[in-house]
């Protein structure tokens, strides 16, 4: 249903880089900006990345957001435990006129 | 610190109507976009709805005119009436403050509503 879409999960072992993607579309991505959040199940979701790769102040270096055409990536390096969760990314869409958030991505540690 | 407390879930059969508030603490309530994004249970995040500083409001296309956003500012607080509930809008809704391009800065912890008979 989501417009946006992303790998279903992804994993690593602490230390490493992990990259999550995001697809969308001219209406989407390719002309707004795209926002990453991470969710802890129980917890309230969290802003990670802003106005493609802006971060909050508080969020480490270690998560980066970029995009690229109508597509984007969060990449977390320096992969840590409390790093597993899920990811979503968002965007608003000029066609539809709704804010997406895409299909959310679980990140695990091995 | 920004605390932003959601209320006003619950039980409610098909047909039914609710009206889900959050108090709002710790910033310029009037100064803010406020949304509601709701997340179903095993499912993804979904945005449902926002209100404007100037009270423009924006729905996802399935709650157009089944949700109303509304605020209040005098008292600090962002109200959803939802009506014609379905088992389909059975989640836990959150209550958030927005930046100034929408990004969702901070977020409440939720309530939940239940669509069942």
């Amino acid at each position: 249903q989501s417009v946006l879409t992303q790998p279903p999960s992804a994993s690593g072992t602490p230390g490493q880089r992990v990259t999550i993607s995001c697809s969308g579309s001219n209406s989407n991505i390719g002309s707004n900006y795209v926002y990453w959040y991470q969710h802890l199940p129980g917890t309230a979701p969290k802003l990670l990345i802003y106005r493609n790769n802006q971060r909050p102040s508080g969020v480490p270096g270690r998560f980066s957001g970029s995009k690229s055409g109508t597509s984007a990536s969060l990449a977390i390096s320096g992969l840590r435990s409390e790093d597993e969760a899920d990811y979503y990314c968002a965007a608003w869409d000029d066609s539809l006129s709704d804010y997406f958030f895409g299909t959310g991505t679980k990140v695990t540690v091995l | 610190e920004v605390q932003l407390v959601e209320s006003g879930g619950g039980l409610v059969q098909p047909g039914g109507s609710l009206r889900l508030s959050c108090a709002a603490s710790g910033f310029t309530f009037s100064n803010s976009d406020m949304h509601w994004v709701r997340q179903a249970t095993g499912k993804g995040l979904e945005w449902v709805s926002a209100i404007g500083t100037a009270g423009d409001t924006y729905y996802l296309g399935s709650g157009k005119g089944r949700f109303t956003i509304s605020r209040e500012n005098a008292k600090n607080s962002l109200f959803l009436q939802m009506n014609s509930l379905r088992a389909d809008d059975t989640a836990v809704y959150y209550c958030v403050r927005a930046g100034g391009s929408w990004e969702l800065q901070e977020w409440g912890q939720g309530t939940l509503v239940t669509v069942s008979s």
